[in-house]
């Protein structure tokens, strides 16, 4: 099974500035997409993480606002800019390996 | 739309009792589910999974049922243990993308 590592797991922002929100995999894998938790709720897909080209992103979520890069076949990277209070939220990196799909541990963002 | 939802979501088991988590699906395209539990502070951790093709499948503790009839999918987990204790979550597979259901607390009473 693979190991996904996230950084930071959890970060104190000031509205309006950007975090970027970094998802390391110990192997290479197939496919790779960000999630978000909203507090006490269940997991929605932000996007499809494509190695090399622009992410696929769904329904009512812009790469203005969660640019995302994936250089490599093992790292993404998720930003969320100019950041208000909405966005505070668990920020999760899931990656398909051989057969299941595995998540990182989350990334706890609050917004003041 | 894909929607997957659960049926109740907060569950309070006695130790040792047998544990149900129900989930229902609305597309019946997808050809994979997936139960996840997750513990506070944590990622979604994988359970156990079924193919559409399949009505039953077990593992350590737990048992997936699948009923494609009703769209219906379920967890048993047997002799619930207080680490059993977390969120439950179904997925169901439409193309590369996962999509979750709402999610059950399971607590467990010792």
């Amino acid at each position: 099974s693979a190991v996904i590592s996230q950084k930071p797991s959890r970060d104190i922002c000031q509205r309006g500035t950007s975090l970027t929100i970094q998802c390391q995999v110990d192997s290479q894998v197939t496919m790779m997409f960000w999630y978000r938790q909203q507090p006490g709720q269940s997991l929605t897909l932000i996007a499809t993480a494509n190695q090399g080209s622009e992410a696929t992103y769904e329904s009512g979520f812009v790469i203005d606002k969660f640019p995302i890069s994936r250089p490599n076949l093992t790292f993404s990277t998720l930003t969320v800019s100019n950041m208000s209070p909405e966005d505070s939220s668990i920020y999760l990196c899931s990656a398909v390996g051989a057969t299941e799909a595995f998540f990182g541990q989350g990334t706890r963002l609050t917004v003041v | 739309g894909e929607s997957v939802g659960l049926h109740l979501p907060t569950l309070s088991v006695q130790e040792g009792d047998n544990s149900i988590i129900n989930c229902a699906y609305s597309n019946s395209a997808s050809d994979y589910f997936i139960w996840y539990k997750q513990e506070s502070g944590k990622g979604p951790q994988f359970i156990i999974d079924i193919r559409s093709n399949m009505d039953k499948r077990q593992g350590q503790r737990v048992t997936v049922l699948l009923n494609k009839t009703v769209k219906h999918l379920s967890l048993q987990i047997a002799a619930t243990q207080p680490g059993d204790s977390a969120v439950y979550f179904c997925a169901g597979s439409y193309g590369n993308k996962l999509v979750f259901g709402a999610g059950t607390i399971l607590r467990v009473k010792s």
